[in-house]
This record gives C-alpha cells, sequence and structure tokens, in this order.
C-alpha cells in the first residue's frame, strides 16, 4: 500500500504557482520522498525528490517540512501542459528489496486559462 | 523518456496467444522493471531485474515471464494471454546514486489488447 495521501484532485491557473501537498506521516530516516506525473497514458515522468533538504530543479521545487511527515511540490508558473495525476512516493534508500515505486492514487491536478 | 523505448506502442491480440513486449535503454542503468497498470489504478510490479544475470518476481508474475538479453534490454512475455492482462505496460530503468536515491525512468508504454 502507498505510504502517502494526497488529495484526489486540485485546480490552479495558469501561469500562477501550483502548490501540490502530500502526507508522509510514517516516514522513516532512510526513505526518500519521490515525485513524479503522468500525463494521460503516458509513462511516468520524474519531477523531483528529496531526503530532508528542500530541493530545486528545473521543473519545480519540493519542500519537505522539519519533522519529514510531509511535502509540497511547487510548480511555479503553470501551464496547460503541467495537467496531469501528480504523485508523491516514499522510497527506502537503494530503491529497497525490490526497487519498486508503490504508486497510490495520485493528486489530479489541472490547471485551467 | 526518449531514453527508454518500448515496442509495441500498442497491440491487438487475441486469447492464447503468446505475446512479447520489448524495452530498451540507452541510460546504461543496470536496474530494469516492469509495471503493468489498469485503467484508473497506479502501477503495479511484475517482474525485476537489478543486473544482467538478475530475475525477481514482483507482486503479479504469474502469467508473464521475462528476458535480460543484455544491460540495456529486458523483454516481457505472455506465454498465453488472456483478456484480464488488457493493460498498459511500462518498462523502467534505474540506477542507484550517490546518497542512496534510486530514480526510475519510465518508457512511453505499449497498450496491449487481448481479445
Amino acid at each position: 500500500d502507498a505510504k502517502t495521501t494526497q488529495p484526489t484532485s486540485m485546480d490552479c491557473a495558469e501561469g500562477r504557482a501550483a502548490n501540490l501537498p502530500c502526507n508522509h506521516s510514517t516516514i522513516s530516516g532512510n526513505e526518500y520522498v519521490y515525485w513524479y506525473r503522468q500525463i494521460h497514458s503516458q509513462g511516468p515522468q520524474y519531477i523531483i525528490h528529496g531526503l530532508k533538504n528542500n530541493e530545486t530543479n528545473e521543473m519545480a521545487s519540493l519542500i519537505i517540512t522539519e519533522d519529514r511527515k510531509s511535502s509540497t511540490l511547487i510548480l511555479p508558473h503553470a501551464t496547460l501542459r503541467d495537467t496531469a495525476v501528480y504523485y508523491c512516493i516514499v522510497s527506502p534508500l537503494y530503491g529497497g528489496s525490490q526497487g519498486n515505486l508503490i504508486f497510490g492514487k495520485g493528486t489530479k491536478l489541472s490547471v485551467k486559462p | 523518456d526518449a531514453d527508454v523505448t518500448q515496442t509495441p506502442r500498442n497491440r491487438i491480440t487475441k486469447t492464447g496467444k503468446r505475446i512479447m513486449l520489448e524495452c530498451s535503454q540507452t541510460k546504461g542503468h543496470d536496474r530494469m522493471y516492469w509495471y503493468r497498470q489498469d485503467p484508473g489504478l497506479g502501477l503495479r510490479l511484475i517482474y525485476y531485474s537489478f543486473d544482467v544475470k538478475d530475475i525477481n518476481k514482483g507482486e503479479i508474475s504469474d502469467g508473464y515471464s521475462v528476458s535480460r538479453q543484455a544491460q540495456a534490454k529486458f523483454s516481457l512475455s505472455l506465454e498465453s494471454a488472456i483478456p484480464n492482462q488488457t493493460a498498459l505496460y511500462f518498462c523502467a530503468t534505474s540506477d542507484l546514486q550517490f546518497g542512496g536515491s534510486d530514480t526510475q525512468y519510465f518508457g512511453p508504454g505499449t497498450r496491449l489488447t487481448v481479445l
């Protein structure tokens, strides 16, 4: 079972920041937080990951609370092409025994003009 | 991600037929995975391979087999396809990074329909 909780859906106006929350209250010290998104039926696309510190790349920023029990993915200037299902995934260091990612239901983000 | 390719992209087959889905990667990663996705559901792991000589069953391996022909190639076979194997199939690759992260990169998927 997924170890994260996300809202089922969110709307965001084009050009505004999209802030997607995720709760992972049972996360352990040796687990990363990963974010992926899936546009329609395409392959999941990696966005960003972090362990303790906040992270930023060309796609997004990841803010992890100090107690690591929740995080927020920030898309700074959402476009229509950012409409997708966003998955927050907790995964052990080194991928764990099977290495697979446990996908929950994610958040369906709709970016509106 | 163009570094991970899957063939075919779409396939319609009949019950009882043998079918192979192929995955190739140019990322130089040791780890490869096969997942399936059913409508409205998350991805589930079928098989995984941590290197060329390592093959392991995942959560839902019954009815499937795999072959790791080389570091870059990982094939999934349905020996005798059945309708409930109709799904989207994704291949993924990963490699351990400094610090213990294991980011996976997915192919574009194969849409398989079994009639």
